[in-house]
């Protein structure tokens, strides 16, 4: 079993819609969360840190829930911008490195 | 944008040929890192440095070597390629690693393509 689980999608949702992603991690000793985006062909950037209280961030919301282990992000009024893979990424507890899920694809479409 | 650069950016080489790869910053952050990006596997740590002449192995390290005699620059050598590293190799640095309460981010060059035939 992998360690961080995504489904990989893709994920086709019309301009404007609202969307959730979910991923799960096996390691219970796991302390820190994010998700990256990355767009076709380009490296990955941060998009957001996930903390046990959820966070927002304008149209993105993130949520952690630790009893389940899962960490999930919300994204409102999806945009034709929005399209690329969201990569679940949590800092493991045992080895202090990032594991990376292998993303989920969005597609925004008009 | 960090100033990572990547070099070669795309590389075609035959099996049983040495390789080079090289990942540069001007951030003067302490850690980079190597890692592999296929398909159906999300990005897998190689190597890791944390400092001058500081390495250690990640995930999936056989096959690979690495060498970091500058801060800035971290190179990662692949003795003699297989078919099986065709794949995009991203540089990443950071400041700070470990531990929840000091992590950083990650930054990430962008990428090699690198293709054995």
């Amino acid at each position: 079993r992998k360690e961080v689980e995504q489904d990989p999608g893709p994920f086709n949702v019309p301009e404007g819609a609202t969307v959730a992603f979910n991923c799960t991690y096996s390691n219970s000793a796991s302390q820190s969360f994010f998700w990256y985006r990355q767009d076709c062909r380009k490296e990955p950037k941060l998009l957001m840190s996930v903390y046990s209280s959820g966070n927002e961030d304008g149209r993105f919301t993130a949520q952690l829930n630790r009893a389940s282990q899962y960490i999930s992000l919300l994204i409102r009024d999806s945009k034709l911008s929005d399209s690329a893979t969201y990569l679940c990424v949590v800092l493991s507890g045992n080895t202090g490195k990032l594991i990376f899920g292998q993303g989920t694809t969005l597609q925004v479409k008009p | 944008d960090a100033g990572i650069t990547q070099s070669p950016r795309h590389k075609v080489t035959e099996t049983g040929t040495p390789v080079t790869l090289r990942c540069h910053q001007t951030e003067n952050h302490r850690y980079m890192y190597w890692y592999r990006q296929d398909p159906g596997h999300g990005l897998r740590l190689i190597h890791y440095s944390y400092g001058v002449k500081d390495t250690d192995k990640g995930e999936v390290s056989d096959g690979y070597s690495v060498s970091r005699s500058k801060t800035e620059d971290f190179l990662l050598t692949l003795e003699s390629a297989t078919s099986s590293q065709t794949s995009v190799y991203f540089c990443a640095i950071s400041d700070l690693s470990g531990g929840s309460s000091s992590y950083n981010e990650q930054f990430f060059g962008p990428g090699t393509r690198l293709t054995v035939l």
